[in-house]
């Protein structure tokens, strides 16, 4: 069946590269998202990557993609403390179903 | 301007009560849902609505009923609500692409609806 697992927790220090990982289940996954979701609010949208791609760089964003071990990982440079957020895996096949991860719970230390 | 707006962001009721949330998009989508975030912060989805057509039913209790009466607006209805109602309920909304699409079906979500069942 369809699985998306993550780490539950993450921390690291003000400054810091962050590197959040991710392992999915469905081969014919297509689009891979990362979301961010801050204290008493919503999921925000803030990567995407398509299955042809194997990497994806938006400032200090990047998304690695292993599509052979069906790994994805988020990397944030220069961890700020405005970082600290639940941040969530999803796969899609493009149908309308997407599955998210638990989320992984980012805590940057000043 | 909000992309994806739900009412009302705050709600507390007790056990028995009949409530609603509504949630209206106006990106032009055609895909709208609804998700549960319990209190450990898992996301799960509840239902998903495409051209106001129920497409995505996941096992959940028929006190809850979903309503669409146009691509914008899903509203969902709680009957003889319980404590373990207790959570976040996000509205979504997406656009359908054809397979290959470089974003796929994306989904934008509400700021959600914090539900407290006393």
């Amino acid at each position: 069946g369809e699985d998306v697992e993550q780490s539950l927790f993450l921390s690291v220090r003000e400054g810091d590269s962050s590197v959040i990982n991710c392992t999915y289940t469905d081969s014919s996954s297509t689009y891979l998202y990362w979301y961010k979701q801050e204290p008493g609010a919503g999921l925000q949208l803030l990567t995407y990557i398509f299955s042809n791609m194997d990497m994806k760089q938006d400032q200090r964003l990047t998304v690695l993609l292993n599509k052979k071990d069906k790994h994805l990982s988020l990397r944030i440079a220069d961890t700020q403390t405005g970082d600290s957020a639940i941040y969530f895996c999803a796969e899609s096949t493009g149908g309308f179903k997407t599955i998210f991860g638990a989320g992984t719970r980012l805590f940057v230390k000043a | 301007d909000t992309a994806v707006s739900q009412t009302p962001k705050y709600l507390v009721t007790q056990m028995g009560n009949d409530k609603s949330i509504k949630c209206e998009q106006n990106l032009g989508h055609d895909t709208m849902y609804w998700y549960k975030q319990d209190s450990k912060k898992f996301l799960k989805i509840m239902f998903s609505y495409n051209n106001k057509e129920l497409i995505i039913n996941e096992t959940v209790p028929n006190r809850f009923s979903p309503k669409s009466p146009d691509k914008a607006h899903l509203n969902l209805h709680i009957n003889s609500l319980e404590l373990g109602d207790s959570a976040v309920y996000f509205c979504a909304s997406s656009q359908t692409r054809d397979r290959g699409y470089s974003s796929g079906n994306t989904i934008y979500f509400g700021e959600g609806s914090w539900l407290t069942v006393v």
